[in-house]
């Protein structure tokens, strides 16, 4: 399967744990995103990686949660001290930056299911 | 920012019958409009999309169109099948802004009765 693949797909943890979610993108794509979507509700953006640079952060995005895409390929995404707001399904997508048809086409991962006890 | 709002939240049809889901945005530099069909468990996925420079979009059973002016979008499937029930979200997109950084709609939840 060449898609944008995630790692966990289900963590349950307890508040005040560190979870540590991994996304690979589709391996053309230098592209990447973080969303994150509550029940019942679309998905949110949450911040935006070109290759290695992290160019975008949401303000959702809060000083507890940090990302890396180190070398430009597989992301990373850390919450620290988790708390029960922080359930939620984290969506990782990734796209290309050629042109033509297509172009600007976020393909979604399964997402990675968090349950906060 | 941007901000997208899509209605209905549930849409109950039967087999065969035509569904329709509306979206409106607020800013008008959008210009790439998206919809995704996102089954239980599963990431979203592209379904169509359309951008500012085209009024309608066609793919077999499934249409999108866009009113710039008014600043809507709308879904159009045709001929449902079972296979079809699941929530469908519209976007909307900046260009400029984080590459392809899409605001989404809250979703519909689309039961198509056998």
């Amino acid at each position: 399967d060449t898609g944008v693949s995630q790692n966990p797909r289900h963590k349950i943890t307890k508040r005040g744990q560190n979870v540590t979610f991994r996304c690979d993108p589709i391996s053309e794509h230098n592209r990447l995103y973080w969303y994150r979507q509550t029940l019942g509700q679309g998905p949110e953006f949450l911040t935006y990686f070109q290759n290695e640079a992290q160019l975008e952060k949401s303000r959702l995005l809060s000083d507890r949660f940090s990302a890396e895409r180190p070398k430009g390929s597989f992301s990373t995404l850390e919450i620290q001290r988790t708390e029960q707001g922080d359930s939620a399904m984290y969506l990782c997508a990734s796209s290309s930056l050629a042109g033509g048809p297509g172009t600007g086409e976020l393909f979604f991962g399964e997402g990675s299911r968090l349950t906060v006890l | 920012g941007e901000n997208v709002e899509q209605h209905p939240s549930t849409l109950s049809v039967q087999e065969g019958d035509s569904a329709v889901i509306k979206c409106t945005y607020s800013d008008s530099a959008s210009n790439y409009f998206p919809w995704y069909k996102q089954e239980l468990g599963k990431g979203p996925q592209l379904i169509i999309d359309i951008r500012s420079n085209v009024g309608e979009k066609k793919d077999q059973r499934i249409a999108v169109t866009l009113n710039k002016t008014a600043k809507h979008f709308s879904l159009h499937i045709t001929e449902t099948q079972p296979e079809d029930s699941a929530v469908y979200f519209c976007a909307a997109s900046i260009p400029g802004t984080s590459g392809s950084r899409l605001t989404f709609g809250e979703g519909t939840q689309l039961t198509v009765n056998p």
